[in-house]
């Protein structure tokens, strides 16, 4: 099936930084969503974005399906972003079943 | 309703017992989904429906696991027979439309149903 790799698997940012984080994938997806999981383990949806760029408030995120890869930006990060950011990818080959990376724990620090 | 709702929030359970978890999705999202989270680590694939379309049960880790959908709404994920190893955040997750080939939709997920196994 295919594979999904998230980094940094772990970051420790300062309140106010800006970071990127990045979702590689084995195969051409139908699908690719973004999610943040907070300490309370909800999981909120933050991007559906199969391919190209999308914005909402500090948060951005491309994906460059031919290369496959997509970016989550987060600018002037709050203690609030802290959490696990997932990416889950569905892929073209029919099996409808999206599959997560393991993650990436930010922390960010006031 | 309004979004996927699941139950109960947390479950303590005996070893050897048999465990319950429902997930009530959107009404309307026709495929439906139970993924499981174990203590730091990312979402492992359960189980698959889809309108009336068999489950892809490719994910069960055991016999001991299985699930059922009922009227294409609420599912039920059931275990028996539970082992310490079975503790975990059980997940569900649903979408909005019937897969015609290529177009696939958001998902949603419920709050989690936190299982331990003493």
């Amino acid at each position: 099936g295919i594979q999904v790799e998230q980094s940094p698997p772990d970051l420790i940012l300062q309140e106010g930084a800006n970071s990127t984080l990045r979702c590689n994938f084995s195969d051409s997806v139908n699908n690719l969503q973004w999610f943040h999981q907070n300490p309370w383990g909800q999981l909120i949806n933050l991007f559906y974005i199969p391919s190209g760029t999308k914005q909402n408030g500090r948060l951005s995120a491309t994906t460059v399906a031919t290369e496959r890869y997509s970016l989550l930006y987060i600018s002037s990060s709050q203690t609030t972003d802290s959490g696990v950011y997932f990416c889950a990818v569905e892929g073209s080959g029919g099996s409808y079943i999206p599959t997560f990376g393991r993650g990436t724990s930010l922390i960010v620090h006031p | 309703g309004a979004g996927v709702s699941q139950s109960p929030s947390n479950k303590v359970t005996e070893k050897g017992k048999d465990v319950e978890l429902r997930c009530d999705p959107i009404s309307g999202h026709t495929a439906l989904y139970w993924y499981r989270q174990s203590l730091g680590q990312g979402l492992e694939f359960l189980i698959y429906f889809q309108g009336n379309s068999a489950p892809d049960k490719s994910g069960l880790p055991s016999d001991r696991f299985s699930a059922e959908r009922t009227g294409g709404s609420v599912s039920t994920l059931t275990i028996q027979r539970t082992q310490q190893e079975d503790s975990a955040v059980y997940l569900c997750a649903s979408t909005s439309v019937i897969r015609t080939g290529l177009f696939s939709t958001e998902a949603f997920f419920g709050q989690g149903t936190r299982l331990t196994v003493v």
